[in-house]
C-alpha cells in the first residue's frame, strides 16, 4: 500500500526577500549553537555559530539571533538567492559538549 | 584537501548481510562521528569517537558497531542489516571535544531490502 512520508516544515520566499528560519531548543544550559545548511544530495555545511554570551552574530548575508529567555534561535538570510534553497538545521552540544544534537530541519524554497 | 571521504556513495543490500561503511579524514581531527539521516527525524548520532582508540554510543547505536584504530579512519559496520537501517549515513569530524564546527562527508545512501 501507499506509505505516507514525513514532511519537513517548509518556508517559501521570493528571490530578494529576507528569510527567517526559527529553531526552539530545550536545554537552558546550552552555551553554544550552530546552524547548518544542507543542499540536496550533499552533506551539511556550517553556516554560522553563536555562543550563549551573545544575542546576535552576523556573517555574510546571515544573522543569527539568540533569545535565551524563551530558548529560541533564528537564522536570518538577507536578500535570499536561489542558491540558498536547502534544508537548514540548528544544533546544540549535548553529552558534555563533544556531541551535537540536531533539530529536524526546515526546508527553504526560493521562488523566482 | 579532501576533508572527509565516505564510501560507498550508494549501496543496495539484502537483509541479513554484513556491511561496512568507510570514512576517512585527512584533517587530523581527533573527534569523529557517525550520523544517520531520515526524513522528518533529522540527523541522529549513532556512534562517536573522541580520539583514536576510544568509541562511544550515541542516540541510536543498536545494530551498529564502530572502531577507531587510527586518527584518520572510522568505519561503521552493520553486522546483519535490517530494512529499518535504510538511511543516509554521514560521517563527521572536528578537531577535538571543544565546541566548534563539525565537518561532514557527502554521505552514503544505504538501502536494505
Amino acid at each position: 500500500g501507499e506509505s505516507v512520508g514525513l514532511h519537513l516544515p517548509t518556508l517559501s520566499v521570493q528571490e530578494g526577500d529576507n528569510s527567517i528560519i526559527n529553531c526552539a531548543y530545550s536545554n537552558s544550559a546550552s552555551d553554544y549553537f550552530i546552524w547548518y545548511k544542507q543542499e540536496s544530495g550533499k552533506g551539511p555545511q556550517f553556516i554560522i555559530d553563536i555562543r550563549s554570551n551573545m544575542d546576535k552574530r552576523q556573517g555574510q548575508r546571515v544573522t543569527v539571533l539568540l533569545n535565551k529567555t524563551v530558548k529560541h534561535l533564528s537564522l536570518q538570510i538577507a536578500a535570499t538567492q536561489p542558491g540558498d534553497s536547502a534544508v537548514y538545521f540548528c544544533a546544540e552540544p549535548t553529552g558534555g559538549g563533544n556531541k551535537l544534537t540536531f533539530g529536524t530541519g526546515t526546508q527553504l524554497k526560493v521562488e523566482l | 584537501i579532501a576533508g572527509i571521504t565516505q564510501a560507498p556513495t550508494s549501496q543496495i543490500l539484502a537483509a541479513g548481510r554484513r556491511m561496512t561503511l568507510r570514512c576517512t579524514q585527512d584533517m587530523r581531527h581527533n573527534a569523529m562521528y557517525w550520523y544517520r539521516q531520515d526524513l522528518g527525524l533529522g540527523l541522529r548520532l549513532i556512534h562517536y569517537s573522541n580520539t583514536a582508540g576510544t568509541t562511544g554510543k550515541g542516540e541510536v547505536p543498536d545494530g551498529y558497531s564502530v572502531s577507531r584504530a587510527n586518527t584518520d579512519d572510522f568505519p561503521l559496520t552493520l553486522a546483519s542489516a535490517v530494512p529499518s537501517q535504510t538511511s543516509v549515513y554521514f560521517c563527521a569530524s572536528k578537531p577535538g571535544q571543544e565546541n566548534g564546527e563539525l565537518f561532514f562527508g557527502e554521505g552514503s545512501r544505504l538501502t536494505v531490502l
